[in-house]
């Protein structure tokens, strides 16, 4: 089985409230990422980071932020969640010339 | 915009019948990669392109990446109701230098009908 898993699977979570969802992987990939998942949008990039320290915006940013300490563990915030925020996060890691390897995602519902 | 576009959106087709995926873009990539996904899961690499007209085959899946590295199509053959299932296609941008931008199009949600 792929060495990613993600932290909390379902939650739940009031509007304005700050919201933290956790990615760890265990591939030493270097590159890790968060996508959003909405009907008819596919997969759509929020940031992703390229090694410890590193990271950068994706196309739907706005709302969200991420850290990375370790190679193994890749964090999302949203700092103040909204109902438009709710969706399925899926996290990945990747290397080149190696596969890449998602999360079985974390349903967001903000109410 | 969408960097990756993908088509059909949709596909509905008897089993046993074949099909052809696309996926194009004005943009060239250093690979082009395609995963499936099934409802509740995450998505699942099937194969990576990475040389200009390479065709890779996956059973009854063949994939082939453009001369120009900028379109990739998967062909299934002889589709079976196992077949059904999301199918996406993700690149990183050649000019995206080294940081590799894993990005992704909207998807084709492929059902296969027994």
């Amino acid at each position: 089985d792929a060495g990613i898993t993600q932290s909390p699977r379902h939650k739940v979570t009031e509007t304005g409230t700050p919201v933290t969802l956790r990615c760890h992987q265990t591939e030493n990939h270097r590159y890790m990422y968060w996508y959003r998942q909405d009907p008819g949008h596919g997969l759509r990039l929020i940031h992703y980071s390229y090694g410890v320290k590193d990271t950068d915006k994706g196309e739907v940013s706005d709302g969200y932020s991420v850290s990375r300490s370790k190679t193994e563990d890749f964090l999302l915030t949203l700092e103040s969640a909204t109902s438009s925020q709710t969706s399925v996060y899926f996290c990945a890691s990747f290397d080149r010339n190696t596969e890449a390897f998602f999360g079985q995602g974390t349903r967001l519902t903000v109410v | 915009t969408q960097l990756l576009e993908q088509s059909p959106q949709f596909l509905s087709i008897q089993e046993g019948e074949n099909l052809t995926v696309y996926c194009n873009s004005s943009s060239v990539f250093s690979s082009l990669q395609w995963y499936r996904q099934e409802p509740g899961e995450g998505p699942v690499l099937l194969v990576t392109v990475v040389t200009g007209g390479e065709v890779k085959k996956l059973k009854r899946l063949t994939f082939q990446f453009g001369d120009a590295r900028k379109d990739s199509s998967l062909h299934i053959t002889a589709a079976q109701p196992g077949d059904t299932g999301l199918y996406l296609c993700a690149g990183v941008p050649r000019s995206g230098g080294s940081n590799y931008k894993l990005t992704f199009g909207k998807g084709t949600l492929l059902t296969v009908n027994p």
